[in-house]
């Protein structure tokens, strides 16, 4: 069975602060989406990555998927208030492209 | 403008009784989810159609029955509600079957008492 684990579960900063959210597996994926969810809200697609190494820039957000595309980070830069939310990564099953692999996400409060 | 709307929002019952969740996609999109959310936030996908055809059916009690009139529509109705079934219940949408990328509503907050 394919796991997504993603670590911290929870994470209290101040604005201001650098942090960085990791997903990781034994297995490999195809692609790796983030989202980010607000209360009350659904998920809301952040970034999609393909490439084993493959790093992306959303402003002040960093996503970078592994060499062995069995993990990824989040780094976010000088974290501000709005970007409080569950983060979740999901993997899509490189044995079977309708499958998606949700991690348990990442709880975000940025404290002004 | 709502691309995927689910109705109602919230949804309080109590055990035994039966309900539905509607939810309607206007980005042309073929394929639509049903997708759990327990208190501890974990997303589990429950069904899946493309172009109204039934193309994942996970480990899903019989009570809960989808239904999809058209590709823009995906409707779930569930039987004999139990208090288990208490979650928010999120509707989704994708281009084709790759899931990629997902597309949701905002979720129902189904309330079993």
């Amino acid at each position: 069975t394919q796991l997504l684990e993603q670590s911290p579960q929870f994470l209290s900063i101040q604005e201001g602060e650098n942090l960085t959210v990791y997903c990781n597996s034994s297995s490999v994926f195809s692609s790796l989406q983030w989202y980010r969810q607000e209360p009350g809200e659904g998920p809301v697609l952040l970034v999609t990555v393909v490439t084993g190494g493959e790093v992306k820039k959303l402003k002040r957000l960093t996503f970078q998927f592994g060499d062995a595309r069995k993990d990824s980070s989040l780094h976010i830069t000088a974290a501000q208030p709005g970007d409080t939310g569950l983060y979740l990564c999901a993997g899509g099953d490189a044995g079977n492209n309708r499958k998606l692999i949700w991690g348990l996400g990442t709880s975000l409060a940025v404290n002004p | 403008d709502t691309a995927v709307s689910q109705t109602p929002k919230y949804l309080v019952t109590q055990m035994g009784n039966d309900k539905s969740i509607k939810c309607e996609q206007n980005l042309g999109h073929d394929t639509m989810y049903w997708y759990k959310q327990d208190s501890k936030k974990f997303l589990k996908i429950m069904f899946s159609y493309n172009n109204k055809e039934l193309i994942i059916n996970e480990t899903v009690p019989n009570r809960f029955s989808p239904k999809s009139p058209d590709k823009a529509h995906l409707n779930l109705h569930i039987n004999s509600l139990e208090l288990g079934d208490s979650a928010v219940y999120f509707c989704a949408s994708s281009q084709d079957r790759r899931q990629f990328p997902l597309h949701f509503g905002n979720g129902t907050r189904l309330t079993v008492t």
